[in-house]
């Protein structure tokens, strides 16, 4: 019954070279989003998806990037990654159209760099 | 911006004890408040939220959460914990502006429940 899917659940990288980190969903919605959670830290947008329309936070360094090519599928791409980026990345979903909407979050992927 | 803050980092309560999370925000307009919780190795899952109405809101497994407008608090409250409760909370709220749920978390707090 996995409704928010990620891949892979650890990454190991090097210093520099580009990952990609995947998610998946089954339920549909219209909303999805990428988190950073550093430890200790709290959960911190980088950005999310409307449908097609991608809205990056202000603070989200130019090294992050996404990519939706569909409903079910959404990518974050670090182009080179350094040492302050191992994190948790979580990516959750919501149906959209409500602002008290619940949010349902995948397992998340932990990178390590290298 | 608004932001939220967790008073506690770390709580450790033996069972049946009772259980408040404090959780503030700063935002002067209209909030959707959420806690989430994370149980040991699973995924962020929602508690409970408060979004209009009565400001006491219940969630599950005997959690509730009293949202008091005039000192932007939104603490979460367990009469009687259990070992199972063990887990990670986060408060988070949804400021409005958008017609979705952009949410900013607080910094989370560990509960460790002593059998």
């Amino acid at each position: 019954d996995a409704m928010v899917i990620q891949n892979p659940r650890y990454q190991v990288t090097q210093f520099g070279k580009p990952v990609t980190l995947s998610c998946s969903q089954t339920l549909n919605h219209n909303v999805m989003y990428w988190y950073q959670q550093k430890s200790s830290q709290a959960p911190k947008l980088l950005f999310h998806y409307y449908d097609k329309d991608f809205n990056n936070e202000a603070d989200t360094p130019d090294n992050f990037q996404s990519r939706r090519p569909n409903t079910s599928f959404c990518f974050l791409d670090i182009r080179s990654p350094g040492l302050g980026d191992a994190a948790m990345y979580l990516c959750a979903t919501s149906r959209g159209g409500q602002v008290e909407e619940t949010q349902y979050f995948g397992p998340g992927t932990r990178l390590l760099v290298l | 911006a608004q932001s939220v803050s967790q008073h506690n980092h770390h709580v450790i309560l033996s069972e049946a004890a009772s259980l408040e999370l404090g959780c503030n925000y700063s935002y002067g307009g209209t909030v959707n408040l959420f806690w989430y919780v994370q149980y040991p190795g699973q995924h962020l899952q929602l508690l409970l939220k408060y979004f209009s109405g009565d400001p006491l809101v219940k969630g599950i497994k005997g959690f509730e959460a009293e949202f008091i407008k005039s000192k932007f608090s939104f603490n979460l409250r367990k009469p009687s914990v259990q070992w199972s409760d063990t887990a990670e909370y986060f408060c988070a709220v949804n400021a409005g502006g958008t017609s979705y749920g952009k949410l900013t978390f607080g910094q989370g707090t560990i509960l460790t429940v002593h059998p």
